[in-house]
């Protein structure tokens, strides 16, 4: 069965260096997702993207975090300048574009970020 | 704002029992529901989705059901076994057309905070 992969799966990093995490959704997904979750709290939505642009997106999804479809392929989140509070697990998902949109979200197993 | 909410945290149970897991959320006006199921240190595994239409759904063991106007789901598992043992999330879409600060929610998911299950042989 197709399944969302993301890469790496730790990365840990120094406060303030500059962190992209990378996503290679389903194939013909067409939507396309961020969320994280601090150890011990909730999965909290980051942002939502589709036809090549944002198209929803969180208040924590501040000036510091972008998101890009460089290619075919790849999803990625950029987080500029990284604070301790970013550490936690980051996940990624995609979503078909079937008419009916009642089409379930499907994630990847996350890249764990550790900000030292 | 949607907050959604699980009950219990937690949950132990012997080998074969029948459990039900409790999902609620405070805004009625959702696209769907989704159960997930997270192992430790691993992503989410999509479960069951139900339609906002729906009353239930099944899938092997499973079956969840949906009362949208009381703003609950639950998830029944039958005959549990120790491979069920996970945490289990419940998850809320709003409706696509839902204004978001000028632009369209295309699935934003609202999570409750799981309940962790444990079956003992």
């Amino acid at each position: 069965e197709p399944e969302v992969t993301q890469t790496p799966s730790h990365q840990v990093t120094q406060m303030g260096q500059e962190v992209i995490l990378r996503c290679v959704p389903i194939s013909n997904h067409l939507y396309f997702y961020w969320y994280r979750q601090i150890l011990g709290q909730k999965v909290e939505f980051l942002v939502s993207f589709y036809n090549n642009e944002i198209s929803e997106k969180s208040e924590i999804f501040d000036d510091q975090f972008s998101v890009e479809r460089p290619d075919g392929s790849n999803f990625t989140l950029k987080i500029r300048s990284t604070k301790l509070e970013d550490s936690a697990m980051y996940f990624c998902a995609s979503r078909s574009p079937k008419a009916t949109g009642n089409q379930p979200q499907h994630f990847g197993d996350g890249t764990r970020l550790s900000i030292l | 704002k949607q907050e959604v909410t699980q009950i219990p945290a937690a949950l132990s149970v012997p080998e074969g029992e029948n459990l039900v897991l409790n999902c609620s959320f405070t805004d009625s006006a959702i696209y769907n529901l989704q159960w997930f199921r997270q192992d430790p240190g691993k992503g989410l595994t999509s479960l069951l989705l139900i339609q906002s239409s729906q009353r239930e759904q099944t899938s092997g063991r499973l079956n969840a059901s949906l009362d949208k106007s009381s703003g609950r789901s639950t998830l029944y598992i039958a005959a549990s076994q120790p491979g069920d043992s996970a945490t289990y999330l419940c998850a809320v879409r709003p409706p696509t057309l839902r204004a978001n600060a000028g632009g369209t929610s295309y699935g934003k998911l609202t999570f409750g905070q799981g309940t962790i299950l444990t079956v003992h042989p």
